[in-house]
């Protein structure tokens, strides 16, 4: 069973709209890691947050938001005020304590355009 | 302070022939980890060492894959003999020592390999 899923491959949109990449995880573990990594055209892969189980707490960098909702196992992504420069593809994961300790499982990543 | 260095960044080589990546963590950090990224697959793990010792090699496709940590700042993955499904970007990633798990991982430029 996929561990991570995202399930919008590719998300469209136009500069200055909000977006949202869904991230949802399974896991049996108590203690477990969320990540969200951003990997631009030039290939690297970025870090972006981490938030860890025990903390349902939502967290907000500028234009960046993360909504961590335990009961329904997701971790979401927002962009507020796209730019050109987010265009990237977007990668959630996860790292559990017991089942694979400092193993990041990926999703399949989410590839946001977003155009002028 | 210097990223996590790979190298070569780029290499095209010949079926059969032996290819080795390198990689240089970040200085004083005791995990490092090796990812491989396809189209087909996504980002998996291969590899990954806790203080110089393998920790978790589930992920190495098969015996023509080997990887090394002969100290705390170099390692490397070998593949012998290649093959052009071995084609994709390899990226290594280390972490510091703060927590046993759950820290963010902070990648390499990665090196792009193509096996024809």
């Amino acid at each position: 069973a996929q561990k991570v899923t995202q399930a919008q491959t590719e998300i469209s949109v136009v500069e200055k709209e909000d977006v949202t990449l869904d991230c949802v995880y399974e896991t049996r573990d108590t203690t477990y890691y969320l990540f969200w990594y951003k990997q631009p055209p030039s290939g690297e892969l970025v870090f972006l947050i981490r938030r860890n189980s025990f903390d349902e707490q939502n967290e907000i960098s500028g234009r960046y938001s993360w909504n961590f909702q335990k009961s329904t196992s997701s971790f979401n992504f927002t962009i507020t005020a796209s730019q050109v420069v987010d265009s990237a593809v977007y990668f959630c994961a996860l790292s559990e304590a017991e089942t694979s300790g400092s193993r990041l499982t990926f999703g399949e990543g989410t590839q946001l355009t977003v155009n002028p | 302070d210097a990223g996590v260095i790979q190298s070569p960044r780029h290499e095209v080589t010949e079926m059969g022939q032996e290819v080795t990546l390198r990689c240089k963590p970040i200085s004083g950090h005791n995990s490092l980890f090796w990812y491989r990224q396809t189209m087909m697959r996504g980002l998996e793990l291969l590899i990954y060492f806790n203080n110089n010792v393998p920790i978790d090699d589930s992920g190495m496709p098969e015996d023509r894959f080997s990887a090394k940590m002969p100290n705390a700042s170099f390692s490397t993955l070998k593949i012998q003999p290649s093959e052009p499904r071995d084609s994709a970007v390899y990226f290594c990633a280390s972490s510091s020592p703060g927590q046993p798990f759950g820290d963010e991982q902070f990648f390499g430029p990665g090196t792009r390999l193509t096996v024809l």
